[in-house]
């Protein structure tokens, strides 16, 4: 089976902070999926990556994809407040996704 | 568009009992997934179906699951008899075409077996 994981799985940043968190993957993959998960909410998807090398944007959150390393990078430029919610990546292998255990943002101003 | 609809959003129900959990994908999309998240296992992919065809059930728990797409509007998952440890907010989400493109998830289903 697959292994996915992140880390941190919590974090603290302040206002205006840059960080990144990470996720690795345990055996070969080129889809990879971030989401974000408000307390109590659904997912939303914020990224599909799906080739090596694969970078993209939105706003202050930027995800890349290194799949000969088998690690997706999320990185959050200058963090605000409503940035704060569970960031998920999720890896296809076969006909199965497989999640992350999360990592968890609280931005505290 | 509304987006994926689940219904019932909450469900308590005892021991034993059948438990029906309901989906409508958002129209178009050939895909729909079924998930389970608990706070021990996090997020599983349980089933999903390519033009209401089941093609992977593999992450179904045991016998006592079941899910149908009779059509391309709507999806049910059964759990019968319903235990304790099938505790869990289950979502269902749909996508245009398969793995290239992000998932949409409903709001999910909190089920609580007593």
């Amino acid at each position: 089976e697959l292994k996915v994981e992140q880390n941190p799985l919590f974090l603290s940043m302040q206002e205006g902070k840059n960080y990144t968190i990470y996720c690795n993957y345990s055996t070969t993959s080129d889809r990879l999926y971030w989401y974000r998960q408000d307390p109590g909410k659904s997912l939303e998807s914020l990224f599909v990556l799906l080739s090596n090398g694969a970078v993209k944007q939105e706003g202050r959150l930027m995800a890349s994809l290194d799949t000969k390393a088998r690690l997706s990078t999320l990185h959050i430029t200058a963090a605000v407040h409503d940035l704060s919610a569970t960031y998920f990546c999720a890896v296809n292998s076969g006909n199965q996704f497989y999640f992350g255990t999360g990592t968890s943002l609280t931005v505290i101003p | 568009d509304a987006g994926v609809i689940q219904s019932p959003r909450h469900e308590v129900t005892e021991m034993g009992q059948e438990v029906t959990l309901r989906c409508k994908p958002i129209s178009g999309h050939d895909y729909l997934f079924w998930y389970r998240q608990t706070m021990m296992r996090g997020l599983e992919l349980l089933i999903y179906f390519n033009n209401n065809v089941p093609i992977d059930d593999s992450g179904m728990p045991e016998d006592r699951f079941s899910a149908k797409m009779p059509n391309a509007s709507f999806s049910t998952l059964k759990i019968q008899p319903s235990e304790p440890r099938d505790s869990a907010v289950y979502f269902c989400a749909s996508s245009p075409q398969g793995f290239s493109y992000e998932q949409y998830f409903g709001p999910g289903t909190r089920l609580t077996v007593t």
